[in-house]
């Protein structure tokens, strides 16, 4: 147990809906990571988050966003969804940038499939 | 960041040593190599980390080449358990691009036969 809880899940939505995935941090974690990984493109960064605020962005579609709440939980919002944004969607957390040494603690995933 | 080579798929033997790859002819002086692995359905979770010599952590070794060109994952006895794609990453102290995100290539699958 990594100490990342995501909800939900597993979750089936039909095209063209809006699904809010959530994240909570390890305790004292404040750096938040969401990943997607899909069959075909492996493990992509979408978006980083540190003590609320937005810190870097990776391959993040308009149609995403995020944010970090003040108790540094987290969540991505995917709307307008279509069938390719079915995948599992990973959020990872550090105690701060991380930066070369330190280490991510990942949560089991969101299994989003569009319909 | 610097990119990394893995082949993409090894096999091992139950009980055996496993020895995983990763060329990184690009590396610079700042650059820390980390390896993860991702288990079936789970997350990616971090194995081990090293910069110019050698490491030894719980679950593995990380053997690093003397120029920093290469490194070698080293699972001393491989289990079943240990059948998980191995990603091989480079992480920078340096530069305004560094903020602990962790960039994922393709990997390589390790495949471990009873």
């Amino acid at each position: 147990d990594s100490g990342v809880t995501q909800t939900p899940k597993h979750l089936i939505t039909a095209t063209g809906q809006r699904v809010t995935l959530r994240c909570s941090p390890r305790s004292g974690d404040l750096s938040v990571y969401w990943y997607q990984q899909s069959l075909d493109q492996g493990l992509q960064f979408l978006i980083q988050y540190y003590n609320g605020e937005e810190r870097a962005k990776g391959n993040i579609l308009e149609r995403f966003s995020a944010q970090q709440f003040p108790d540094l939980h987290s969540e991505l919002n995917l709307s307008s969804l279509e069938l390719g944004d079915s995948a599992l969607y990973f959020c990872a957390s550090s105690v701060g940038l991380a930066v070369a040494t330190g280490e991510l603690f990942f949560g089991e995933g969101s299994r989003l499939t569009v319909l | 960041d610097a990119k990394t080579t893995q082949p993409n798929s090894m096999e091992s033997n139950e009980e055996e040593p496993v020895h995983l790859p990763c060329n990184h002819s690009t590396i610079s002086g700042t650059d820390y190599i980390h390896w993860y692995r991702q288990l079936p359905s789970q997350g990616p979770e971090y194995v081990i980390h090293g910069l110019t010599s050698n490491v030894n952590n719980r679950m593995a070794s990380l053997a690093i080449a003397e120029d920093r060109k290469s490194s070698t994952l080293i699972l001393h006895r491989a289990t079943l358990r240990d059948a998980a794609v191995y990603y091989c990453i480079l992480r920078s102290l340096d530069g305004s691009s560094n903020t602990g995100k962790l960039i994922f290539g393709q990997g390589t699958t390790l495949q471990v036969k009873p």
